[in-house]
């Protein structure tokens, strides 16, 4: 069973600041990693598929790295509309798994 | 582009069968994975399980997250376009928003969520 953590679970900055989550998987998952967001009261959204590959439509400011056990997913330049909860999941394993989210807020 | 919809009774009395059924338009059934994700109010995602119908062969494929051992059934009406969840013997911890998702291993688009909370 893989385990998913995220770090920080939260984390606070300014319009303009550059922001980076990390994921870390409890054993290898190669680049089976994606990352959602999800606003307020909304359903999550499909960001980054395969570590890396940003969805149609998502800004060019998002953006992902990793690979193994590690991953990030850094915001370059946070605007208003970021403010959400981060999650990566893992698709390595049968069983599919959620981290335990990031909130941004400014 | 696929839509899916979520509807269910709202309200489940501990130890009764929840039932859930997503509705799809704009793709097809067949051929596709359709996913059940569930949220409790407050708290993070938690992937239930995965439908695939295959029209060519008339078959369903389902895998479930061990946890909900042996009490979550997802099944299919190709007639109605629709995908069901089944959960017995509910606890006040199935309380959640439960979403549908398509996917085979990334989850997009997804429905906008019910909530279902477990209360007598």
């Amino acid at each position: 069973d893989i385990q998913m953590t995220q770090s920080p679970s939260s984390l606070s900055a300014s319009v303009g600041d550059s922001v980076t989550i990390t994921c870390q998987a409890s054993q290898y998952i190669s680049n089976n990693l994606n990352w959602y967001q999800q606003r307020g009261g909304k359903a999550p959204k499909l960001l980054i598929y395969d570590v890396s590959n940003l969805e149609p439509g998502v800004p060019s400011r998002f953006s992902g790295r990793g690979s193994g056990t590690v991953f990030t997913l850094t915001i370059s330049s946070l605007q208003p509309e970021d403010i959400a909860t981060y999650y990566c999941q893992q698709y390595d394993n049968v069983l599919r798994r959620f981290g335990p989210g990031t909130s941004v807020e400014i | 582009q696929v839509q899916l919809q979520e509807s269910g009774p709202g309200v489940v009395k501990p130890s009764e069968t929840l039932s859930l059924t997503c509705s799809v338009s704009g793709a097809s059934i067949s051929g596709h994975y359709y996913n059940w994700i569930r949220q409790p109010p407050g708290k993070g995602l938690e992937w239930l399980g995965y439908m695939y119908y295959s029209g060519t062969t008339n078959r369903e494929s389902t895998n479930y997250n061990p946890s909900l051992k042996g009490r979550l059934t997802m099944s299919v009406d190709t007639s109605k376009r629709q995908i069901s969840l089944t959960l017995t013997s509910v606890t006040a911890a199935d309380t959640a928003f439960y979403y549908c998702a398509e996917g085979g291993y990334r989850y997009g688009p997804w429905g906008q969520g019910t909530l279902v909370s477990v209360s007598s």
